[in-house]
């Protein structure tokens, strides 16, 4: 079965430091997403990008944050410089056309220190 | 988005029926329910989605009220692996967005 690939399972940043966030979704999907879990809170949706452009995004999703699609295959999410409260689990996630469930990858568990 | 409502536990004996409960009595006529569960801080997993009708698929059964304002998961056979957090959404099927919004969610234990 098709898989969402996130890389790496986990990492390990000092605060103020860049951090970058790598996802392989599906091959034939179209829509990609990135949602972010802390450690005990609800899964919550941070972007979402369609056609190599952001179509939403959530009040978290500030200036720090980036998206980016660079090869056709990869989607990145890019936090510039990180906060102790960045610290979380980030789904990357893609789904195809229509209206069918969304295919999550398993996560990078990102600890900021 | 409508507003669903979930039990936040619920307990099940291993290879007895699993049945989540979900209400959502703002539910428009466009809206989907969809469940999906997530196994301990892994990526949330979609099981199975409906409109009015009754669906079945390989992992579950979803039964929607004739008023649509209520659902039903059912896992017929639970295992210990089926142990979870199960999300009841709502959602249309329109738009390029179609971000999906996460409650707290059910939280199944299955035990021996």
């Amino acid at each position: 079965e098709p898989e969402v690939t996130q890389t790496p399972s986990h990492q390990v940043t000092q605060m103020g430091q860049e951090v970058i966030l790598r996802c392989v979704p599906i091959s034939n999907h179209l829509y990609f997403y990135w949602y972010r879990q802390i450690l005990g809170q609800k899964v919550e949706f941070l972007v979402s990008f369609y056609n190599n452009e952001i179509s939403e995004k959530s009040e978290i999703f500030d200036d720090q944050f980036s998206v980016e699609r660079p090869d056709g295959s990869n989607f990145t999410l890019k936090i510039r410089s990180t906060k102790l409260e960045d610290s979380a689990m980030y789904f990357c996630a893609s789904r195809g056309q229509g209206y069918y469930g969304y295919t999550f990858g398993s996560g990078t568990r990102l600890t900021v220190v | 988005d409508a507003k669903t409502t979930q039990p936040p536990s619920m307990d099940c004996a291993e290879g007895r029926a699993a049945n989540l409960p979900c209400n959502h009595s703002t539910i428009s006529g466009n809206e989907y329910v969809y469940w999906y569960r997530q196994i301990h801080s892994q990526g949330p997993q979609y099981i199975i989605h409906g409109l009015k009708n009754n669906e079945t698929n390989e992992m579950a059964s979803l039964i929607i009220t004739e008023d649509r304002k209520s659902s039903t998961l059912i896992l017929p056979h639970a295992t210990l692996r089926d142990t979870a957090v199960y999300y009841c959404i709502v959602k249309d099927s329109g738009g390029s967005n179609y971000k999906l919004t996460f409650g707290k969610g059910t939280l199944l234990t299955v035990n021996p």
